[in-house]
């Protein structure tokens, strides 16, 4: 099936500096979603991305859609505590028994 | 506007017991989804639903059945409860289908332990 790929699993940073992921799949996907899972919360959804080459912005957060349509960056500029948390991108996939997948998630730490 | 919720937030259930997790919303959504979470495997989905009387499985249906009676609410029952239904389980709605608008809006969790 369609699968998105996010690694590494963990990623730790100092405050204050920039930080990218990277998501990508051997499939193609027509919309990109990224979303953040605060510590005991549900995800919220932070960008989508609906047209490849899409470059969208939400304050310090950037997100591309890439123009193979098989891969997607989240950009965070500038980190604070508050962005700790696990971070996914989500996908439809395409077909019958269309769904919404999701990577495995990153696990952002950021050091004071 | 509540959004998304859940209840209950937490549960310790002995193997074999029965319980019934329920999901509201109040944003009119057509679509609910029922996710459960694993460490390092994601969000993973159960079964879902795109309109009140319907329901359907989604990737890991096995020892879960749901309804949908009301277009507001959607229930996730275990029958009889096994260790490895032990992990955090989220409801979703939606607006649309996925060829619609995909955005899928996230209760904040229920987090089940099976002894």
């Amino acid at each position: 099936g369609q699968q998105l790929n996010q690694s590494p699993q963990s990623m730790f940073i100092q405050e204050g500096e920039d930080v990218s992921m990277n998501c990508t799949s051997s499939s193609i996907f027509n919309t990109w979603l990224w979303y953040k899972q605060d510590p005991g919360e549900g995800p919220v959804l932070l960008i989508a991305l609906y047209k490849a080459g899409e470059l969208t912005s939400n304050g310090r957060l950037t997100a591309q859609f890439g123009i193979t349509r098989k891969d997607s960056f989240l950009n965070i500029s500038a980190s604070i505590p508050s962005d700790v948390g696990i971070y996914f991108c989500a996908g439809p996939t395409t077909g019958a028994n269309s769904k919404l997948t999701f990577g495995k998630g990153i696990t952002l730490s950021v050091r004071p | 506007n509540a959004g998304v919720t859940q209840t209950p937030k937490f549960r310790v259930l002995k193997t074999g017991q029965s319980m019934t997790l329920l999901c509201a919303q109040d944003m009119n959504h057509e679509y609910m989804y029922w996710y459960r979470q694993d460490p390092g495997m994601g969000l993973r989905l159960i079964h879902y639903s795109v309109g009140e009387g319907t329901t359907a499985k989604g990737e890991v249906p096995d020892g879960y059945n749901v309804s949908r009676l009301k277009k507001q609410n959607f229930l996730l029952g275990l029958e009889s409860a096994a260790p490895s239904q032990t992990s955090v389980y989220f409801c979703a709605s939606s607006t649309a289908g996925l060829a619609g608008n995909p955005t899928q809006y996230f209760g904040p969790g229920t987090r089940l332990t099976v002894l």
